[in-house]
Order: structure tokens, then sequence, then C-alpha cells
């Protein structure tokens, strides 16, 4: 079965506090790429990140940054020093090449609101 | 970067007409579009995949008949959403790849209202 799991439904943190968005993803290919996908209150989707399954190395990207640890099947993501434009709803997706051209399987989302 | 404009970003219908929702890729060549339907407070649902030139591919419990899909050309995949009902309602968005291995890009999403 292939399947993205967000346990946290919502967080909540006031600005300036680090936060770590939990995924989890179950697959039996070898092959795969992940990504997240922040989707702010207007419901575009804006492209975070990719890793493929083969690169475990974690990335930092200004504030963000990415834990891929394929011995526990988790991709998670934090934020340092979250800031109010941070607030949206993030999603963890898993991407198989077992198919012809796969299909992309979104986690539920974790919604982050961020207080001043 | 790579933009993929998705029109209308809002639009209200009656029931028992039908709206068609377009999906371009600006900037790059999509051989395939994917179209997704996301349902409140719930994730991103894939309705159906997209290849040029050939007829879409549903996903199980999705009516081929009641969301017809085209994808004439390398740029440009529309989504009809025929005979609308009030449960239609739904925010749209698709999403385009050049290539297997290229990222997803998303479009700005449709909100459809059937009234």
């Amino acid at each position: 079965a292939q399947k993205v799991t967000q346990a946290q439904t919502e967080i909540s943190v006031v600005e300036k506090e680090d936060v770590t968005l939990d995924c989890v993803y179950e697959t039996r290919d070898t092959t795969y790429y992940l990504f997240w996908y922040k989707q702010p209150p207007s419901g575009e989707l804006v492209f975070l990140i990719r890793r493929n399954s083969f690169d475990e190395q974690n990335e930092i990207s200004g504030r963000y940054s990415w834990n891929f640890q394929k011995s526990t099947s988790s991709f998670n993501f934090t934020i340092t020093a979250s800031q109010v434009v941070d607030s949206a709803v993030y999603f963890c997706a898993l991407l198989n090449y077992g198919g012809s051209q796969g299909n992309l399987i979104f986690g539920k989302g974790t919604k982050l609101s961020v207080k001043p | 970067g790579a933009v993929v404009s998705q029109h209308p970003s809002r639009v209200i219908c009656k029931s028992g007409t039908s709206v068609k929702i377009e999906c371009r890729s600006l900037d790059f060549q999509a051989t395939t579009m994917f179209w997704y339907r996301q349902f409140p407070k719930k994730s991103l649902m894939l309705m159906a995949t997209s290849n040029e030139g050939s007829k879409a591919t549903y996903e199980q419990g999705v009516e081929k008949d009641k969301f017809l899909i085209n994808h004439a050309s390398l740029t440009l995949s529309t989504l009809t959403v025929t005979s609308a009902h009030p449960e239609d309602s739904s925010f749209y968005i698709c999403s385009a790849r050049g290539g297997a291995a290229s990222p997803l890009h998303f479009g700005n999403g449709t909100r459809l209202t059937v009234t």
C-alpha cells in the first residue's frame, strides 16, 4: 500500500518559535520521490522541495530544513524562527514510479498557524 | 521558473449547467497533467491523469462522463464539469510536469460553486 500520513492536523505556534511538521510514508517501491507543498489561504499550491529515495542528505533552505530518514520512512519539515507568513496548510506527498507515470499521493495536510 | 495557469479562479454556476476549467503550462511542454479535487479540510484527491493526445485515466469512483478531460495540446488540458450539481462544489486544482522526473507544478486552483 502507498500512503502518506501527516499525524498533526493543526499546529499553532507563536512567531519566532521553531516548528516541525511530521510526514511518514509507506511504499513498496525502491524508487520514489517525496515532496512538500505549501497551500496558503489563497489556495494555490506552492512547491517547496522534492527529494528522491536515493538521496538521504538533509537539506536546508533559509529557514526551512528537511530531514529524510528511510529507516523510519519519514520526511519531516522544520521551520526555524517561524513567521506569520508561514501560516498555511502544508502537504507532504509521495510519487511512485511503479507504474508508467506515477501518481502523486498526498497526506491530509497540517494546518500551521503562526501567531504574532 | 515553470508556471501553470489555471482559469477561472472562481466560478459560480447553476445546477444542470456545464463549466470548463482550463489548465495551461506557460513555459514548458506538459506531457502529463493531473486533476485534483480538494474537499473542505481534506487532502487533495487525484481525479484523473491526462496525457497529451490520448484519453485520460480516471481514478476509481470518478465519473468519466461527468468530469470530461481533454488534453489537446502539450500546453493545455481542460476539465469540464457537466450537468453540475451542488455536490460538485469544490476546489479543483490541476498540475503539470514536463517529464517523468520533473517536479509537478500546480495551478492556482478553481473554486467551483454550484447553486
